[in-house]
């Protein structure tokens, strides 16, 4: 099965913030990689798919980049809605796996 | 209105059975692959098994494989996911989902103690 590395765990940032979480793919997967936002009590929710285009309705502050074995999401400009785990899916192929999740907390 | 309702969820001893379900309705349910998506309490996401829209692709995880059972009646708008020999570490709230269009329920709580 694939691994998919996600750093960091967590991190601490501020409103207004430029925050970047990673995925490290443990084989090239191509762009078959989408991130999730998850807040407590609630199903994830689709931010990007195709390691780079942005779901319908979702900010644009948010952006994805990378393929083959790394990816990056990106929030442009931390908003206090933001804060929540975020976590990396790979669907190249079977199993999929998500990353382990990273929690973005309020500095 | 797009909804996904499961249930079935329930405390079991270890080693019984469960079957979840899942309901889904306001979206073509029989064109969509689907998949069931656990949690465990303070754990991160983890993908159990697909079933594509005829039945005719289906995928578990390692961890259920040879114990948990996808499957579906289009019929009935349903999805179901029988699980056999349950463990301490198939405890977990989860998910009924279409990945693919981003629809998902609001889980159904497995706990699995003696």
């Amino acid at each position: 099965a694939i691994q998919m590395t996600q750093s960091p765990s967590s991190l601490s940032a501020s409103v207004g913030d430029r925050v970047t979480v990673t995925c490290r793919a443990s084989q090239g997967i191509r762009n078959d990689l989408g991130w999730y936002q998850q807040k407590p009590g609630k199903a994830p929710k689709l931010l990007i798919y195709a390691a780079s285009s942005l779901q319908s309705g979702v900010p644009l502050r948010f952006s994805g980049s990378g393929s083959g074995t790394n990816f990056t999401l990106t929030i442009s400009s931390l908003q206090p809605e933001d804060f929540a785990t975020y976590y990396c899916l790979q669907d190249y192929n079977y199993p999929w796996t998500f990353g382990q999740g990273t929690k973005v907390e309020i500095k | 209105e797009v909804q996904l309702v499961e249930s079935g969820g329930d405390l079991v001893q270890p080693g019984r059975s469960l079957r979840l379900s899942c309901v889904a309705s306001g979206f073509t349910f029989d064109t969509y692959a689907m998949h069931w998506v656990r949690q465990a309490p303070g754990k991160g996401l983890e993908w159990v098994s697909s079933i594509s829209w005829n039945s005719g692709t289906i995928r578990y995880a390692d961890s259920v494989k040879g114990r948990f059972t996808i499957s579906r009646d289009n019929a009935k708008n349903s999805l179901y996911l029988q699980m056999n020999s349950l463990r301490s570490e198939d405890m977990a709230l989860y998910y009924c989902a279409a990945l693919g269009s981003d629809y998902w329920g609001q889980g159904t709580l497995v706990s699995v103690s003696s």
